[in-house]
């Protein structure tokens, strides 16, 4: 069956330009992660989401980085003002069950987002 | 932790033999842990876990160890194939406390034919 995608795979934003990163998790997956990764790094936690509420946004770096999933479905996380730091790639994975982190998270490939 | 940056701690192992990839984690309270697998270009893939009630479990051709008294945990292939050349991380949350995962630096296996 299909998996997580996300759209772009790869995106290269000028410094100061807006971004917007789409995932599309597995279809009736409750829970939704986003991730960044730095090169070389393991993926750092940004938020959470439990269908369509943001229950944990502790992980992102600063204001400029905002994440929705209205319908509790498709999540885009964007990111304003891009900073060469926001350089990474990021991303999105889906768990079929809510508030369990033991239930296994699927990832998508990822959104290399390199800012110049 | 200490940052790897772009320098990965590499493990070659050749084709056939056991590989055994170390990681230690950070919050003694953590009580649930992943390995993972990532393949270049790809997302991790969730590949074994282990509850802080057990020490060893056993999956295919796989086995994680936890000892908690070190905060160290470890993952050993057995067998090791081409197809297993790949970067490995583990992660750590506290599973009453949140979806929070905090992912390990990653160790780079190379399969050596």
């Amino acid at each position: 069956g299909a998996g997580v995608s996300q759209s772009p795979r790869y995106k290269v934003a000028k410094r100061g330009q807006d971004v917007a990163l789409r995932c599309d998790p597995i279809s009736g997956h409750v829970s939704l992660f986003w991730y960044q990764q730095a090169l070389g790094q393991g993926p750092e936690f940004l938020t959470y989401f439990q269908n369509e509420a943001q229950l944990d946004k502790s992980g992102l770096p600063s204001d400029r980085f905002f994440a929705e999933r209205p319908e509790g479905s498709v999540s885009t996380l964007k990111i304003q003002r891009t900073q060469q730091e926001d350089s990474a790639v990021y991303l999105c994975a889906s768990s079929r069950l809510a508030g369990t982190s033991t239930d296994t998270q699927y990832f998508g490939p990822g959104t290399r987002l390199t800012v110049l | 932790g200490e940052s790897v940056g772009l320098h990965l701690p590499t493990l070659s192992v050749q084709e056939g033999d056991n590989s055994i990839i170390n990681c230690a984690y950070s919050n003694s309270a953590s009580d649930y842990f992943i390995w993972y697998k990532q393949e270049s270009g790809k997302g991790p893939q969730f590949i074994i876990d282990i509850r802080s009630n057990m020490d060893k479990r056993q999956g295919q051709r796989v086995t994680v160890l936890l000892n908690k008294t070190v905060k160290h945990l470890s993952l050993q292939i057995a067998a090791t194939q081409p197809g297993d050349s790949a970067v490995y991380f583990c992660a750590e949350n506290i599973h009453n406390y949140g979806q929070n995962f905090v992912f390990g630096p990653g160790t780079r296996l190379s399969v050596l034919p």
